[in-house]
């Protein structure tokens, strides 16, 4: 399968600061990218889809002020954490479709574990 | 409300015997359904797949089967493999994005 890259693989930031995931496809041209986060023993939630060059689209109760994502390029998506609180603890994943595999076929990213102090 | 639910959130098979991870979904828009199996602290790694006009799909040990008028899918894995254990999640799709279950997890025992 293709491959998608996160970065950082774990940040703990203290409450009140900004914290910016990377998601890379480094091997496919990602035309539409997902952003999920994970609570413990939880089922992945999509936070928000986000297509290049266009503003993301974000899940009923996602606030689209607290997590900024931008997608400038075809192999980069970003996901901005701002004035992380406690509750923002998680595990942030990204996925991406672009021109590898079938439509609906979505490479995931290794995922970002945020703990916010 | 859960549109993708997996009932078992665990299951302990044999090394060698068939491990059969069930899947349920209410939304009878979905289309398309993905497995995808996760190690800890790792993403989700896609497995199998099925769109909603076959009704089985197999590659190598794993099999998917879809039943749309139950609206259930299934994984059979033979024979199962210790470096099979992990979670595994049924996912669901209309066109883009993914609903996915809790997620079931596989113990394989030697």
């Amino acid at each position: 399968g293709a491959v998608v890259s996160q970065h950082p693989s774990r940040v703990i930031c203290k409450s009140g600061t900004s914290v910016k995931i990377e998601c890379r496809s480094l091997d496919f041209q990602a035309t539409t990218m997902f952003w999920y986060r994970q609570f413990p023993k939880q089922s992945l939630m999509l936070m928000a889809t986000s297509n290049e060059g266009s503003k993301a689209t974000y899940e009923q109760g996602v606030e689209k002020d607290k997590f900024l994502i931008n997608h400038a390029s075809l192999t980069l998506s970003t996901l901005t954490v701002t004035s992380a609180h406690p509750e923002d603890s998680s595990f942030y994943i990204c996925s991406g479709i672009g021109d590898r595999g079938s439509y609906n076929e979505q490479f995931f990213g290794p995922g970002t574990r945020l703990t916010v102090l | 409300d859960q549109q993708v639910k997996q009932n078992s959130p665990s299951l302990s098979v044999q090394e060698g015997r068939i491990s059969i991870l069930n899947c349920d979904y209410t939304n009878s828009m979905f289309d398309y359904f993905l497995w995808y199996k996760k190690y800890p602290a790792e993403g989700p790694t896609f497995l199998i797949s099925i769109s909603s006009i076959k009704d089985k799909n197999e590659d190598g040990r794993f099999t998917v089967f879809l039943n749309k008028s139950a609206k259930h899918l299934s994984l059979h894995i033979v024979p199962s493999q210790p470096g099979d254990s992990a979670v595994y999640f049924c996912a669901a799709s209309e066109i883009y994005g993914l609903t996915f279950g809790e997620g079931t997890q596989l113990t394989v025992n030697p």
